[in-house]
């Protein structure tokens, strides 16, 4: 069955450095990857999306690759700000079976950006 | 636009005993999701509506758990009978239409304890 592995551990790091997250999976082809961020009692909130023919995506500070030879997703926050301190989660979907997708989501990392 | 809403935000229960959970998504969306996300864990999908009909519902523990859409717009999820391992956030999210590249929106989420 597929895997999704997302660091458990929170990562650290101070304001206006640049956080990197990471997106492991294996016994899967997902035709894109999101990404989300959820705040505590929240539910998630969609940020990015990127498709599997594509290698980077940007959206103002945030930034996330894709490389289907490694099955690995990065998404960078530049400039971090405290504001920014959430969980991130990542969630792979397809490929398109039918007349539907399938949905699976990492367990997510805790992002704290000490001021 | 208002986002998706879902009631209770709270339930506490003993095991054995029936939950329901209702959901009413955004406006125009086709597509809903149910989602469980166990403390520390990423969402799981349960089932997935597109309309009033069901497109998948592979995850969902069927002897316990059941769902439907009514008129293809609101959504009620039940647990009867509860046990202590389906204490979690039960999330609902919906999508515009059921494409391969749609974010989704959640609710809040109802927090389940079953004691």
């Amino acid at each position: 069955s597929q895997k999704i592995e997302q660091n458990s551990e929170a990562l650290n790091i101070q304001e206006g450095k640049t956080a990197t997250l990471t997106c492991n999976y294996t016994n899967y082809s997902p035709a894109y990857l999101q990404w989300y961020r959820q705040d505590p009692g929240r539910g998630p909130v969609f940020l990015l999306l990127i498709r599997e023919n594509e290698k980077e995506k940007r959206k103002e500070r945030l930034k996330v690759t894709f490389d289907t030879t490694l099955k690995q997703s990065l998404f960078h926050i530049t400039a971090s700000q405290p504001a920014d301190s959430a969980t991130y989660l990542c969630a792979l979907g397809g490929p398109q079976i039918y007349n539907f997708n399938k949905f699976y989501f990492g367990s997510g990392t805790k992002l704290n950006v000490k001021p | 636009e208002a986002g998706v809403a879902q009631s209770p935000r709270y339930k506490i229960i003993e095991k054995r005993q029936s939950v329901a959970f209702w959901c009413n998504p955004i406006s125009g969306h086709a597509t809903l999701y149910w989602y469980q996300q166990i403390l520390g864990q990423g969402p799981k999908l349960l089932i997935q509506f597109q309309n009033n009909g069901v497109v998948d519902d592979s995850q969902l523990p069927k002897d316990r758990f059941s769902a439907e859409r009514l008129k293809g717009v609101d959504s009620t999820l039940k647990i009867q009978p509860a046990k202590l391992e389906d204490s979690a956030v039960y999330l609902c999210a919906s999508s515009l239409v059921r494409g391969a590249y749609n974010e989704q929106f959640f609710g809040p989420g109802t927090r389940l304890t079953v004691l």
